[in-house]
């Protein structure tokens, strides 16, 4: 069965400062992909990166990266250069074909950056 | 612009009374899927369908039904609510690939007393 486990309900970090959100995973599909999405206050889910299975080198959008060990079933999140408006609340997710192709999420990490 | 839309946004209803929750995409996607949030449990998948009327259960689809007869559209309708499906609602749509992300609507709160 899959499953997602990040084990940070809550991060606290200095603004300007690198985070990293964790993330493990479990499937036995070889064909899966990982995604991260932010939640801020105000409900809406937004897309911020993806790690396909197969991919050989680590995904970055902007000031996000992910940081994706295939070995250790690990699909962290770097935001580097954090900004208050990164406060919110992030989820790790992951799609594969056994899933029926839905997402299947971690239970998130609330994100509070102090300025 | 592509976007998923949902409606109502908010609603406050007694348990019993039938509810319909919308869901609209404009991008040709042939997946759909409906999730609930519940703090401390992530995001959970009621239904999806993988295109025009083919629908399946996800994980929580007990007091729940879908329909898809129109391949933009995917109704979420509670036939008698009661308080424990007092949640956050989420709709959501694809391609059909687990290489695609999946673009969520706004959310759905519902309350039932």
């Amino acid at each position: 069965a899959q499953k997602i486990t990040q084990t940070q309900p809550g991060m606290f970090v200095q603004e300007k400062e690198a985070v990293t959100l964790d993330c493990t995973y479990d499937t036995s599909d070889p064909s899966y992909g990982l995604f991260w999405y932010k939640q801020p206050s105000s409900g809406e889910m937004i897309f911020l990166i993806y790690q396909g299975s197969y991919d050989q080198q680590n995904a970055t959008e902007g000031r996000y990266s992910l940081n994706f060990q295939k070995a250790r079933k690990s699909a962290n999140l770097v935001i580097s250069a954090s900004q208050l408006g990164d406060s919110a609340m992030y989820f790790c997710a992951m799609r594969d074909r056994g899933g029926n192709e839905k997402l299947t999420f971690g239970t998130g990490t609330r994100l509070t950056i102090i300025p | 612009e592509a976007q998923v839309t949902q409606n109502p946004r908010y609603l406050i209803t007694v348990t019993g009374k039938k509810l319909t929750v919308t869901c609209s995409q404009n991008m040709n996607h042939e997946y759909m899927s409906w999730y609930r949030q519940d703090p401390g449990l992530g995001l959970r998948q009621i239904y999806y369908s993988m295109n025009v009327e083919v629908t399946d259960k996800g994980d929580v689809p007990e007091g729940y039904k879908v329909s898809r007869k129109e391949k933009r559209n995917f109704p979420l309708i509670l036939e008698s609510p009661s308080p424990n499906q007092t949640s956050l609602y989420f709709c959501a749509s694809s391609f059909t690939r687990s290489s695609y992300e999946q673009y969520f609507g706004p959310g759905t709160r519902l309350t039932v007393t």
